[in-house]
């Protein structure tokens, strides 16, 4: 199996701040790599596909960049309401695995 | 707009059996490849089962992979998980989502339904 390693796994920062989230592949796995936004008590939400597309409707803060075994995740100001939990996946190989997640909390 | 509604979870004993349903609106269902997903208590998401737009091609982990069921029923719009041999670490949130489309190659998860809670304990 893939293991998919998150850095870090709890992170708290000020509204504005630029946020950093870092996934590593345990193999090459391309670009198929996707991120997930998971708010306290409801379903996660794609944010980014194949490393670097953004999902229609995500506003334009969130970017992600990457291929091989190393990608990011950016929020470029952080807002309130992007307090949440976040995840990255690949599906290079079944079975599909998650990273173990990102807490992003408000200073 | 795409909705997904779960339904089925409960408290099983360990060793017994559920059926998990997965009702889609808002889309031609069998266009779409779908997938369960599974979160226990306080922790990460666990990929669990799979399956094509015809049905015809599934997907297991291997720590369901015999005792879990896949499949779907596209003249009901509906996709179901059958449980049995239930452990006390089958115990999460199931979610069920949606491909991107009905071959199993875009994992691209969204939308996912709300989820809906299997308890296995004595």
């Amino acid at each position: 199996d893939i293991q998919m390693t998150q850095s870090p796994s709890s992170l708290s920062a000020s509204v504005g701040d630029r946020v950093i989230i870092t996934c590593q592949a345990s193999q090459d796995i391309n670009n198929y790599l996707n991120w997930y936004q998971q708010k306290p008590g409801m379903a996660p939400k794609l944010l980014i596909y194949d490393a670097s597309n953004l999902e229609a409707g995500v506003p334009s803060r969130f970017s992600g960049s990457g291929s091989g075994t190393d990608f990011t995740f950016t929020i470029s100001s952080l807002q309130p309401e992007d307090i949440a939990t976040y995840y990255c996946q690949q599906y290079e190989n079944l079975p599909i695995t998650f990273g173990q997640g990102t807490r992003l909390e408000i200073k | 707009e795409v909705q997904l509604l779960e339904s089925g979870g409960d408290l099983v004993q360990p060793g017994g059996s559920l059926r998990l349903s997965c009702a889609a609106s808002g889309l031609t269902f069998s266009n779409y490849a779908m997938t369960w997903v599974r979160q226990a208590p306080g922790k990460g998401l666990e990929w669990v089962a799979g399956i094509s737009g015809s049905g015809g091609s599934t997907y297991y982990a291997d720590s369901v992979k015999g005792r879990f069921i896949i499949s779907r029923d596209n003249s009901k719009n509906t996709l179901f998980l059958q449980m049995s041999s239930l452990r006390a670490e089958d115990t999460a949130v199931y979610y069920c989502a949606k491909l991107y489309s009905s071959s199993w190659s875009l994992i691209w998860l969204d939308p996912w339904g709300q989820g809906t809670l299997v308890t296995v304990s004595s």
